[in-house]
Formats: structure tokens, sequence, C-alpha cells
């Protein structure tokens, strides 16, 4: 059971703005960095945005993240076909020692 | 840039042990700005970690699969190595392993993964 909750899905039209949220505790978001990955279907998870609101090179300023206490945010904005996905949000635990993921979001562009 | 493939068999047996290798190009394993992590996902699920490697041996295990994994570094080879013991269809999944920069702990470079069958 994953110790940070994201919502299941979300959904938005070619062009809009999403926003997936990434829920934890004192334990991990609050206190230690947030990342965000893309996982296109078949393929490995790709990092989006590291220590909570850096992009790497190659990722384009359609992504963003942000956090606030125990929650984190990622928005994708001018949302494409190409950006149907799984995202998962994932940090350090200092309770558990170990790294933990959230639940997952799938992201559907209808 | 760092880069990094995972080896092992595709297929184990209840009750015996998986062991998957991961090869570093592209850098040092011996570098201090990283750990050196496994994660799985079983299939159509989501991640979960396993555990990390520091160069010098220093470890961190997920507390629910403590009990049965071990990973180890290999400097000369430029590689680390998971087991897990005691397998059963539960551990099904695809494998990757990755890096994990020693500020935050979580993964940033990715292998491909590797898909581990756990059936008789």
């Amino acid at each position: 059971q994953s110790v940070l909750t994201q919502p299941p899905s979300v959904s938005a039209t070619p062009g809009q703005k999403v926003t997936i949220s990434c829920s934890g505790s004192s334990f991990n978001i609050a206190n230690n960095y947030v990342s965000w990955y893309q996982q296109l279907p078949g393929t490995a998870p790709k990092l989006l945005i590291y220590e909570n609101n850096k992009r790497p090179s190659g990722i384009p300023d359609r992504f963003s993240g942000s956090k606030s206490g125990t929650s984190a945010t990622l928005g994708i904005t001018g949302l494409q076909t190409g950006d149907e996905a799984d995202y998962y949000c994932g940090t350090w635990d200092s309770s558990l020692s170990a790294g933990v993921f959230g639940t997952g979001t799938k992201v559907n562009v209808v | 840039q760092l880069q990094l493939q995972e080896s092992g068999p595709g297929l184990v047996k209840p009750s015996e042990t998986l062991s998957l290798t991961c090869t570093v190009s592209g850098g040092s394993i011996s570098s201090r700005d990283y750990y050196w992590g496994w994660i799985r996902q079983p299939p159509g699920k989501g991640l979960e970690w396993i555990g990390s490697i520091y160069y010098s041996g220093s470890t961190y295990y997920n507390p629910s699969l403590k009990s049965r994994v071990t990973i180890s570094v290999d400097t000369s080879k430029n590689q680390f190595s998971l087991k897990l013991s005691s397998v059963t269809a539960a551990d099904t999944a695809v494998y990757y392993c990755a890096t994990l920069p020693a500020a935050v702990m979580t993964p940033d470079a990715w292998g491909q993964g590797t898909l581990v069958t756990v059936s008789s």
C-alpha cells in the first residue's frame, strides 16, 4: 500500500490544464524533496520534476511542480495527446528510512 | 550521462531466489553523488521502492521487503545487484534499477526494466 495518495485519474481536452495532487505526511512530503515521473505505456518512468519544482533538461515548461506542507502538485498546461500517461510522485520517508511513491494518476486527453 | 541496464533470469520458481544485476555506464558507481536503487512494478499496478545502496555498501530497504532483500555493489565491475529470497507469484513484476541522487534519494535515471515472472 502506497504512503502517498494521488487521484486515480484526471481528464481534460487538448490545450487545457490539469493538476495532479500528491498527499503525504510530515514524515515524507513536508520535510523531503518531491519528484514527479511520467510513465508512457510499456516504458520506464521518466523524471519530469525534481526537488519539488525543477525541470530536467529537455522537459518543457508546460510541466510544473509545487509543494505546500504535506502535499505536492504537478501541473500540466497546454495538454497534448502525447501527455496521456501514468504520473507518479515520489519522495523519501524519514520514518520508514525508505523511498515512497504515490498511487499513480492516469491522465486522459479526451 | 549515466545509463543503466538490468539483466537476469526472466523466470523464477516459487520459493527460490530472484537475482538481478544492474550495469552502470557513463559514470562510476563509486560516485559520492549517488545511491543506486531498485524499484519494481507488478503488472497493471504502481511503483514500489525496494531499496538502495551507496558505493560504500550502506543500504536502505523497504521495511515490507527487508527480511527477503539483499542489495550489493561491485565497484570493480561497475554493477550493483538485487537478491530477493523466497519469492511467490506476488513478486512477479517489472524490476527497474535507477540512480538516486544522494541529496534527494528519489530516482532520476532509470533502466529500461526487466520482467521477472514467478511460476513453476
